[in-house]
């Protein structure tokens, strides 16, 4: 199994322009969970998904942030428009319903 | 506020030695708990855990103590390689989430 897939890795943006960051859970996972991690808050839960519903978004920090599910294999995470302060560490990761969850190796966004 | 704290936001560890990392959670109702391990550039995986049925849970040179009275949780790694030296997550399922603490930097000095 190729695991959870993100992409880019790398994203650097001026203040202002869209990011969309991309995420392929492993497949017969039926929750898919998106995070962002920084120094001064560590890893913090965004926006969870369950067959492909949002459950919670309650940690999206503002409208800015929008995420979505199409199908089962793949979301995006969108920052419209994106600002200094989006600039994180953005993980993906999936399980099976209250199981393990497995993380994706991250998109590192950088807001100049 | 935060449901589950690791207080030490780093560790150094000479190899060969223990490493002790340490969580705190305020849930009395947490039930299930995770120690999640995060090499630079990688996504978090999981690496542990132990359910509030057990006080202990052990996998090879990693071990897991609950103290349930205490509200407390510490991940054992005995000897310590260099290969640990990465960031160590104290997480809790919680409903259909994770809860994670900030977690702890651990360095194992060769």
């Amino acid at each position: 199994d190729a695991g959870v897939i993100q992409s880019p890795r790398h994203e650097v943006t001026e203040m202002g322009q869209e990011v969309t960051l991309r995420c392929k859970p492993i497949s017969g996972h039926n929750s898919l969970f998106w995070y962002r991690q920084t120094m001064m808050r560590g890893l913090e839960l965004l926006i969870y998904f369950n067959n492909n519903v949002p459950i919670d978004d309650s940690g999206m920090p503002e409208d800015r942030f929008s995420a979505k599910m199409p199908n089962a294999s793949f979301s995006t995470l969108k920052i419209q428009p994106s600002e200094p302060r989006d600039s994180a560490v953005y993980f993906c990761a999936s399980s099976r319903l209250e199981e393990t969850q497995y993380f994706g190796p991250g998109t590192r966004l950088l807001v100049l | 506020d935060q449901q589950v704290k690791q207080n030490s936001p780093s560790l150094s560890v000479q190899e060969g030695r223990i490493s002790i990392l340490n969580c705190d959670y305020t849930n009395s109702m947490f039930d299930y708990f995770l120690w999640y391990k995060k090499y630079p550039a990688e996504g978090p995986t999981f690496l542990i855990s132990i359910s509030s049925i057990k006080d202990k849970n052990e996998d090879g040179r990693f071990t897991v103590f609950l103290n349930k009275s205490a509200k407390h949780l510490s991940l054992h790694i005995v000897p310590s390689q260099p290969g640990d030296s990465a960031v160590y997550f104290c997480a809790v399922p919680h409903h259909d989430k994770v809860i994670f603490g900030p977690g702890t930097s651990l360095s194992v000095i060769p």
